[in-house]
């Protein structure tokens, strides 16, 4: 079982439509969560970042931790065409440098 | 949010020769930077962590000699493919955090794009 979980998708919506990205994780000793949005020949690009339980909320993007249930989320509002992009949750203990990535969702946002 | 440049975004290069690959972080002090690979469709794979002043930690299955990784300056890591062949074509992209390496988000170059001819 990988440490993190994440559906690599496609995920195909129309425009405008609410989006909801998912992780699901295995190591309760993660307590810095951060998710990145990538495009294609790209490096990834830092959207939310939390730490331990609770809400973020950042525009049209909301980041949400629960850490009891070992989930994590981003929901992007009145998504628009060019959040077209793959995404990526990553994860870090405390004290710890490296990060553990999801699999990257795949968000396609149809006109 | 914090800048971190790398350099070049693409290279093509011929087989048997070495290509150098920079990562700076603009706006930062980077105690510690990453190497990752990334395959088409794939998620990042970590290749290294790189300390400044110190050597360069692999990931096992990761060839270090194939691989040189300097870490010179707080600001500056670099990443060399020695005696490149076509299939060490892919994407390699730097990240880098605070100064504090731990507990502080993680900010990407933009990647460059390895091509072995």
């Amino acid at each position: 079982q990988k440490e993190v979980e994440q559906d690599p998708g496609p995920l195909s919506v129309p425009e405008g439509a609410i989006v909801s990205l998912n992780c699901t994780y295995s190591n309760s000793a993660f307590q810095y969560f951060m998710w990145y949005r990538q495009y294609s020949r790209k490096g990834p690009e830092l959207l939310m970042y939390t730490y331990s339980s609770g809400n973020k909320e950042d525009g049209r993007f909301t980041a949400q931790v629960d850490k009891s249930s070992k989930y994590i989320s981003l929901f992007i509002r009145d998504s628009q065409p060019s959040d077209s992009a793959t995404y990526l949750c990553a994860m870090s203990e405390q004290g710890a440098q490296k990060l553990v990535f999801g699999q990257g969702t795949r968000l396609t946002i149809n006109p | 949010g914090a800048v971190v440049s790398q350099h070049p975004s693409w290279v093509i290069c011929k087989s048997g020769t070495s290509v150098k690959i920079e990562c700076r972080s603009l706006d930062f002090q980077a105690t510690t930077m990453f190497w990752y690979r990334q395959f088409p469709k794939q998620s990042l794979m970590l290749m290294a962590t790189s300390n400044e002043g110190s050597k360069a930690t692999y990931e096992q299955g990761v060839e270090k000699d194939k691989f040189l990784i300097n870490h010179a300056s707080l600001t500056l890591s670099t990443l060399t493919v020695t005696s490149a062949h076509p299939e060490d074509s892919s994407f390699y992209i730097c990240s880098a955090r605070g100064i504090q390496a731990a507990n502080t988000e993680a900010f990407f170059g933009q990647g460059t794009r390895l091509t072995v001819v």
